[in-house]
């Protein structure tokens, strides 16, 4: 069974720009999270999408959002790029027993 | 406020156990999760507790108190993949997770 991927896996910005990150979860999971982590705050929670829906929201700007798709992936998008910014975006999905699953990360560098 | 609280740094030797601890205090529980993480790799997943008790899988087993808001996670026969950052994650209605805990292995 293929694990969760996120594309693209490195990426390079300037402030004011906008992204969009890409994450396909593990087939048949429905839960799919985002998660940003650098070095001083650890790994913080972004948002939680089930079946299309967004179901919890972490304590970002309304500058970070995110969809579901019917066929499970996600996407998150980024306006107006800050160099707070620069961090590593993990996506994980999660089985109906909770057990929860990273993928490699997009590695974003707001210059 | 939501907190979880874990050593930034512990080291151990080869062979030996380590027990990792974690407190938390959160709005609500739905679960405590522990993970592994290598330096420049995502988090893998180790274990979830929900129930009051001792979880074993392995040479990695999880213990839960919810009563007194706490967890560890005991590593036994320990290997030198093993150093790595181990982290606590509590759900209420999201995950929240600790800093983590960078295990230093020494031969």
């Amino acid at each position: 069974k293929a694990g969760v991927t996120q594309t693209p896996r490195y990426l390079i910005k300037t402030r004011g720009q906008q992204v969009t990150l890409s994450c396909s979860p593990i087939s048949g999971h429905r839960s799919v999270s985002w998660y940003q982590q650098t070095p001083g705050q650890g790994l913080q929670f972004l948002f939680e999408y089930f079946s299309e829906t967004q179901r919890n929201k972490g304590n970002f700007p309304g500058r970070f959002s995110g969809r579901q798709f019917s066929n499970s992936r996600s996407e998150m998008n980024v306006s107006t790029l800050e160099l707070g910014d620069s961090a590593l975006y993990l996506c994980a999905s999660s089985s109906k027993y909770n057990e929860q699953f990273f993928g490699p990360g997009t590695r974003l560098t707001v210059l | 406020g939501q907190n979880i609280d874990q050593p930034t740094e512990m080291t151990a030797t080869e062979g030996a156990i380590v027990q990792i601890n974690c407190t938390y205090q959160t709005s609500g529980f739905n679960g405590l999760f522990w993970y592994q993480q290598h330096a420049g790799e995502a988090p893998t997943f180790l274990s979830y507790n929900v129930l009051d008790g001792l979880e074993e899988k392995g040479r990695f087993s999880s213990f839960l108190s919810r009563s007194k808001g706490y967890s560890y996670l005991l590593l036994k026969e320990l290997q030198m993949k093993d150093s790595a950052s181990y982290l606590c994650a509590v759900r209420d209605d999201k995950i929240i997770f600790g800093k983590g805990t960078r295990l230093h292995i020494l031969p």
